[in-house]
């Protein structure tokens, strides 16, 4: 299968920090989201990725879609406590259908004001 | 705009038994996939649902079945439970099979 590893697997920051994780795969995708999930609740889509080497920003959060197609980095900037959450990478299960996403095992924030 | 809402939160149940779950669509969005999330993993696909039909599914015994209304709406059936289907379940809807799937909050489902 398509196997999607998250590194790290935990982080544990003080307040306005910055964060970088990663995601990495052995196939190819050609669509890349980033999801975060709090306890309680579902995850929440953060930022969609269509292109190779596409740079997208949504407000502190900066993600990049790697020019290898195999790779994904999410960057927060200026941490906050409500950043709190788990993040999770996803992709469609393989190259030719977008009908069911493949989830990594999530990195874990934890920020300390 | 109304988000995902699935129903209920939270339910306990004993092996063997059956159980339905429920998930209404984002508004405007005619597709609900539903995915397990065990404790500490990431989501994993069961099934899609677009046009009332199955469009996909991931590795899940058949007495995992769902059905898709004409309303978008959407049930996640279990028969036979077992002691390891205890995880929470999440529906996400797009609008067709290839959008960015939004989630609801998820049923957690606890099986005794």
């Amino acid at each position: 299968g398509q196997q999607l590893n998250q590194s790290p697997q935990s982080m544990f920051i003080q307040e306005g920090e910055d964060v970088s994780m990663n995601c990495t795969s052995s196939s190819i995708f050609n669509t890349w989201l980033w999801y975060k999930q709090e306890p309680g609740e579902g995850p929440v889509l953060l930022i969609a990725l269509y292109k190779a080497g596409e740079l997208t920003s949504n407000g502190r959060l900066t993600a990049q879609f790697g020019i290898t197609r195999k790779d994904s980095f999410l960057n927060i900037s200026a941490s906050i406590p409500s950043d709190v959450g788990i993040y999770f990478c996803a992709g469609p299960k393989n190259s030719n259908s977008g009908y069911a996403l493949n989830f990594g095992k999530g990195t874990s924030l934890l920020v300390t004001p | 705009e109304t988000g995902v809402t699935q129903s209920p939160t939270h339910l306990i149940k004993t092996r063997g038994q059956q159980v339905t779950l429920r998930c209404s669509s984002q508004s405007g969005h005619n597709t609900v996939s539903w995915y397990q999330q065990a404790l500490g993993q990431g989501p994993q696909f069961i099934f899609q649902y677009y046009r009332e039909e199955e469009n996909g599914r991931g590795n899940f015994p058949p007495r995992f079945s769902g059905l898709q209304f004409p309303n978008y709406s959407s049930e996640l059936n279990v028969n036979a439970l077992e002691l390891d289907d205890s995880a929470l379940y999440l529906c996400a809807s797009s609008l067709g099979p290839y959008g960015p799937q939004h989630f609801g909050d998820g049923t957690r489902l606890s099986i005794l």
